[in-house]
């Protein structure tokens, strides 16, 4: 079956570039996306990509998917302390019923 | 649009007892999906519906699990009896078709003591 996964815990400076990656085995995937968890919130959708797309930039986020190698990454400029949460990587494959698969999640610390 | 809204935020309850949790969908989404958040296990998807009809139940636990779909703008998911190891929170998420993504509600944490 499809998985997603990626690495549990990163901790960068306030006002650094944090990069989060995401590798994916399903290489049929229509659309790749990036969710945010707030500590005691539902997932919030940041952004997403059609898996013919190499790049998309909205505001401070950018979002680069290397289709090849099934990788997909969230770069988040400008690092601030309310950038602090978990970040889901989620791939939609071809399979029907609409259905994501999502990453174990990544916990973004930023420190001041 | 006041987006998913699951009821309630918080319950705690006894092993043994009943637990209804319930959502409300956003209008026009035509799919809506249970799932449940633990440190252990991160995010099992347990049902999702698509126009109020059951489609994948695969990932429900067991028999102690049931979800519903009365109509467009409710959902239920039951556990009957509980159990201490059903203490999680419960996402109700919502969408269409179109690739958007889904929709959260903000979640009910339960504990079952």
């Amino acid at each position: 079956g499809e998985d997603v996964e990626q690495s549990l815990f990163l901790s960068v400076r306030e006002g650094d570039s944090s990069v989060i990656n995401c590798t994916y085995t399903d290489s049929s995937s229509t659309y790749l996306y990036w969710y945010k968890q707030e500590p005691g919130a539902g997932l919030q959708l940041l952004t997403y990509i059609f898996s013919n797309m190499d790049m998309k930039q909205d505001q401070r986020l950018t979002v680069l998917l290397n289709k090849k190698d099934k990788h997909l990454s969230l770069r988040i400029a400008d690092t601030q302390t309310g950038d602090s949460a978990i970040y889901f990587c989620a791939e939609r494959g071809t399979g029907g019923g609409n259905k994501l698969t999502f990453g174990t999640g990544t916990q973004l610390k930023v420190e001041l | 649009d006041a987006g998913v809204i699951q009821s309630p935020r918080h319950e705690v309850t006894e092993m043994g007892q009943e637990v209804t949790l319930r959502c409300k969908p956003i209008s026009g989404h035509d799919y809506l999906f249970w799932y449940r958040q633990t440190m252990m296990r991160g995010l099992e998807l347990l049902i999702y519906f698509n126009n109020n009809v059951p489609i994948d139940d695969s990932g429900m636990p067991e028999d102690r699990f049931s979800a519903k779909m009365p109509n467009a703008s409710f959902s239920t998911l039951k556990i009957q009896p509980s159990e201490p190891r059903d203490s999680a929170v419960y996402f109700c998420a919502s969408t269409i078709p179109a690739g958007g993504g889904y929709t959260f509600g903000s979640g009910t944490r339960l504990t079952v003591v």
